[in-house]
């Protein structure tokens, strides 16, 4: 089975562009979790959903950020302008099982 | 609010000696334990979880690791350390008990092992 895919694996882009990460799940979990990973901050959560509902958007930084998950099958992560500090590895995860996550290889980006 | 504190965020072992790495937690109900491992360049995996059943977990690569309440300990080890485990190591709690809430994980432990 494939696991969790993020596209693209590596993003350079110029501060004020948008970026938009995507992420398809594993088939048939439920949830879905986007993590930020820094050497600074380490891994924080960012959003997450169950059954595509988004239930906790605490963690996204700030109205530049933005998650969408239309359907079971696709999740985005958009950046609209970005900034150097957003410069991170960006995960997506899947789960069934609570507490069980399935980690994609993630995204790399790097905004200059 | 529940969290983990890692305590040493790199250790370095010999290839064939014991491995250990630290984690406390702090919870104020009953917490679910996990230990990740993140190899380079990739996602993390799950290495093992303590869900209060036994104690003692065995997980995947020949870890364990032991839940503790009284010292509100979940440390991961491993009776003898390969090159392959040179990774980062990352503990997490979940409040099952309160709904479905995501993990919290610490800051991670780098492992290194030396030939």
């Amino acid at each position: 089975d494939a696991g969790v895919i993020q596209s693209p694996r590596h993003e350079v882009t110029e501060m004020g562009q948008e970026v938009t990460l995507r992420c398809k799940p594993i088939s048939g979990h439920n949830s879905l979790f986007w993590y930020r990973q820094t050497m600074m901050r380490g891994l924080e959560l960012l959003i997450y959903f169950n059954n595509n509902v988004p239930i906790d958007d605490s963690g996204m930084p700030e109205d530049r950020f933005s998650a969408k998950m239309p359907n079971a099958s696709f999740s985005t992560l958009k950046i609209q302008p970005s900034e150097p500090r957003d410069s991170a590895v960006y995960f997506c995860a899947s789960s069934l099982i609570l507490g069980e996550l399935f980690f994609g290889e993630g995204s790399r980006l790097t905004v200059l | 609010a529940q969290s983990v504190t890692q305590l040493g965020s790199h250790v370095s072992v010999s290839e064939g000696a014991l491995v250990l790495l630290r984690c406390n937690y702090s919870s104020s109900v009953p917490p679910y334990l996990f230990w990740y491992v993140q190899y380079p360049n990739q996602g993390l995996q799950l290495l093992l979880k303590y869900t209060s059943a036994a104690t003692l977990v065995k997980g995947i690569n020949g870890f364990e690791a032991e839940f503790k309440k009284s010292e509100t300990s979940f440390h991961l080890t491993k009776p003898s350390a390969h090159m392959s485990d040179a990774a980062e190591y990352f503990c997490a709690v979940s409040d099952l008990l309160l709904g479905n809430t995501p993990l919290v994980f610490g800051k991670g432990t780098r492992l290194s092992v030396i030939a």
